[in-house]
């Protein structure tokens, strides 16, 4: 069975901190990776997606990065500001004809 | 605004009544998705379309649930004879298959209280 867990479920840290975010899955047959954001009441937006022969993604502040022998991902996010505060989730895509695998995400808190 | 709409965006409804979510796709993308999420869970599969074809659905999907896609392009699902345990918000994502990164962009979602 696929299942992707994420590492730590909440998390809260002062503004300007440097932080990452663990996501790890149990089947290394993954097409891609993708990092969402979603606030408090809202759907998904998608930040960062990493297909399997690629290391990692970079988006402003974001990096994000894939190691399939391991079964983990990482989401790195610099200097963190209050606007950063959201649940970051990340879900794993399978060949063929498959659905999001989603773990249940790190709700973040950045502190002003 | 990724470009994926779902109306309505909240429902409250009493126990036993049915209800009916509508997902419209970004327009040229032909798999649309439905997922579940309840509070502090990350969205649950439900059912997947490519065109009109609704191709898997989930265990999560009982008798009571059904899903359409008429025309290949907006979908409606539908809850019959709602349960207190069918509150959640009800995802709706679309895709474009055959594009190296098939990106799912999500709309909204739609919120259903069920009293």
């Amino acid at each position: 069975k696929q299942e992707v867990t994420q590492i730590p479920a909440a998390l809260s840290v002062p503004e300007g901190e440097n932080l990452v975010l663990n996501c790890s899955f149990t089947d290394s047959a993954i097409y891609n990776l993708q990092w969402f954001r979603q606030d408090p009441g809202k759907g998904l937006t998608s930040l960062l997606l990493i297909q399997s022969s690629q290391r990692e993604q970079t988006s402003g502040r974001l990096n994000a990065s894939l190691d399939k022998s391991s079964g983990r991902s990482t989401l790195y996010i610099a200097a963190s500001q209050p606007g950063d505060s959201a649940t970051y989730l990340c879900a794993g895509f399978y060949s063929g004809n498959t659905p999001l695998v989603f773990g249940k995400g790190t709700r973040l808190s950045v502190i002003a | 605004d990724t470009g994926v709409s779902q109306n309505p965006r909240h429902k409250i409804t009493k126990r036993g009544q049915n209800v009916t979510f509508r997902c419209d796709p970004i327009s040229e993308h032909n798999r649309l998705y439905w997922y579940r999420q309840t509070l502090g869970q990350g969205p649950e599969f439900l059912t997947y379309f490519q065109n009109e074809a609704q191709l898997e659905k989930s265990r999560l999907l009982s008798d009571r649930f059904s899903a359409e896609r008429p025309k290949g392009s907006f979908s409606t699902l539908e809850i019959q004879r709602t349960e207190q345990g069918d509150s959640a918000m009800y995802l709706c994502a679309s895709s474009l298959e055959g594009v190296v990164q098939e990106t799912q962009y999500f709309g909204p979602g739609t919120r259903l209280l069920v009293l």
